[in-house]
C-alpha cells in the first residue's frame, strides 16, 4: 500500500515564524501535491511537483514556497507565517510523472492542522 | 477552468437507506475522482472513472460524459459510511491538477 506521511498532525506557531511542513511518500511516485482545506472553500492546490526540483504554482501559492530535493520528500515552507494561514494542510502523491499524463489516483497523507497565533 | 458542483451539501439518513450524491462539472474531462474524508482529516480515494460504472462493495459510481454528471451511490448504508464525500475533476490545462467540489457531508443514523 502507498503510504504518505506528514511530519506533524497538529502544529501551533506564532505570526512571523518560518514554518516547515514535511511530506514523505514511499511508493516512488513522481507527482506530489500540497493542498490546504478550509471550511466552505474545499481543497485548494498550493503547489505541485512532477519531478525532483520541478514545481508548479497552484491556485493559491502566495505566502508559500516548496522544496523537492529528493523524489520521496516534498516540503511546504511558510516564510513568515500569518494568521490567515491557519488551516488544514494535506499532502498527496500520484504515480504519473509528466505534466501531460492522464489524471491519476492521488494518495493523501493524514493532514497537518496548523494554527498561527 | 473546470467548475465542480456537488449536491446535496448535507445529507442525513437512517441506517439501511440507499444514498445518492451527485457531481456536475463544466468542461470535458478524462477522468473523475470520488474521495472520502472521515472526521480527523484523512482522505481516501474511492474511485477514478472515465466512463460507465464502477462498483466496490456497497459503493457504486457512475458517470455520464455527455451530461457531464457523476453519481456516487451507497447501498444498505451504515453509520460507518458517515463522512464527507468529495468529487474532483482535472483542470482543463493540466490533467494532474484537480479541481475539487465542496463536498457532501453524509450522516447515517443507527
Amino acid at each position: 500500500d502507498v503510504k504518505v506521511t506528514q511530519s506533524s498532525r497538529y502544529l501551533v506557531k506564532r505570526t512571523g515564524e518560518k514554518v516547515f511542513l514535511e511530506c514523505v511518500q514511499d511508493m516512488d511516485h513522481e507527482n506530489m501535491f500540497w493542498y490546504r482545506q478550509d471550511p466552505g472553500l474545499g481543497l485548494r492546490l498550493i503547489y505541485f511537483s512532477y519531478d525532483v526540483k520541478m514545481k508548479e504554482k497552484g491556485d493559491i501559492p502566495e505566502g508559500y514556497s516548496v522544496s523537492r530535493e529528493k523524489k520521496e520528500r516534498f516540503s511546504l515552507i511558510l516564510e513568515s507565517a500569518s494568521t490567515n494561514q491557519t488551516s488544514m494542510y494535506l499532502c498527496a502523491s500520484s504515480l504519473n510523472g509528466w505534466r501531460g499524463a492522464p489524471s491519476d489516483e492521488q494518495f493523501f497523507g493524514p493532514g497537518t492542522r496548523l494554527t498561527v497565533l | 477552468k473546470n467548475e465542480v458542483e456537488q449536491s446535496p451539501q448535507n445529507l442525513t439518513a437512517q441506517e439501511g437507506e440507499f444514498i445518492t450524491i451527485n457531481c456536475s462539472y463544466s468542461v470535458g474531462i478524462s477522468a473523475l475522482h470520488w474521495l472520502q474524508q472521515h472526521p480527523g482529516g484523512g482522505i481516501v480515494s474511492l474511485f477514478m472513472l472515465s466512463s460507465g460504472k464502477k462498483k466496490h462493495g456497497r459503493l457504486i459510481a457512475t458517470i455520464n460524459i455527455q451530461e457531464k454528471h457523476s453519481s456516487l451511490h451507497i447501498t444498505a448504508s451504515h453509520p460507518r459510511d458517515s463522512a464527507v464525500y468529495i468529487c474532483a475533476v482535472p483542470l482543463i490545462q493540466g490533467a494532474q491538477k484537480l479541481v475539487f467540489g465542496q463536498g457532501t457531508r453524509l450522516t447515517i443514523n443507527p
